[in-house]
């Protein structure tokens, strides 16, 4: 019954590893996108996808790279990880495009 | 651009009282919608309310209702008969059409403690 669902929800790794973090939705949508919550639980925007085209990448470094193998499935891979990426990733669907977004649990990621 | 501020980091209130929680945001586009979201300790997003911009009647979710004047850019939450439930960070959103393409800029949060 999950509607948006993300795994893993907890990730340790090291610096300089190679991680993704897989996202699902049920619900349908046209739209998914990934948010990215700072140590002091400032939101924001990294990328967009709709119908599984990008839409939005918001000055992400390069090492970040999403995928979208479908319109329920948007990924995102991250090489060579950083200190500085320790956060919690957040990824949503909405059904368009100035739809109420749906969150899903969010990955808390900790770089070492 | 848009952006969204919350002036409040922290408010509290106690059980069963009304709280009112500010937000205000600026935006260049006509069409554009406003959110309340809340993030209790589990880390959830959930969504608490929505406003259409083009609507003048403000919306209301069962204890949760706003108050949004468009011509001053506020957007406050109130919560009446609060519950201990109700503790949790809020944050309050945006998001337009035009070169947004529909992304959610968020404010600051504001934590909300529920006292018994």
């Amino acid at each position: 019954d999950t509607a948006v669902s993300q795994t893993p929800k907890y990730l340790v790794t090291q610096m300089g590893n190679d991680k993704s973090i897989k996202c699902e939705q049920n619900l349908g949508h046209d739209t998914m996108y990934w948010y990215k919550q700072d140590s002091k639980k400032f939101l924001k925007i990294m990328f967009s996808y709709n119908n599984k085209e990008l839409i939005i990448n918001e000055t992400v470094p390069n090492r970040f790279s999403p995928k979208s193998p479908d319109k329920a499935h948007l990924n995102l891979h991250i090489n060579s990880l950083e200190l500085g990426d320790s956060a919690v990733y957040f990824c949503a669907s909405s059904q368009t495009l100035l739809g109420t977004q749906y969150f899903g649990p969010g990955t808390r990621l900790l770089v070492l | 651009a848009q952006t969204v501020t919350q002036s409040q980091p922290e408010m509290s209130v106690q059980e069963a009282e009304t709280v009112t929680l500010s937000c205000t945001y600026d935006t260049s586009e006509s069409d554009y919608y406003l959110f309340w979201y809340k993030q209790p300790p589990s880390r959830q997003m959930i969504l608490v309310i929505r406003q259409e911009a083009y609507k003048q009647q403000n919306a209301t979710e069962n204890r949760f209702s706003v108050n949004f004047q468009k011509a001053a850019k506020s957007f406050s939450l109130k919560i009446s008969d609060s519950q201990l439930g109700d503790a949790a960070m809020y944050f309050c959103a945006s998001s337009s059409g035009g070169t947004s393409y529909g992304k959610l800029t968020f404010g600051q949060g504001t934590i909300l403690t529920v006292h018994p």
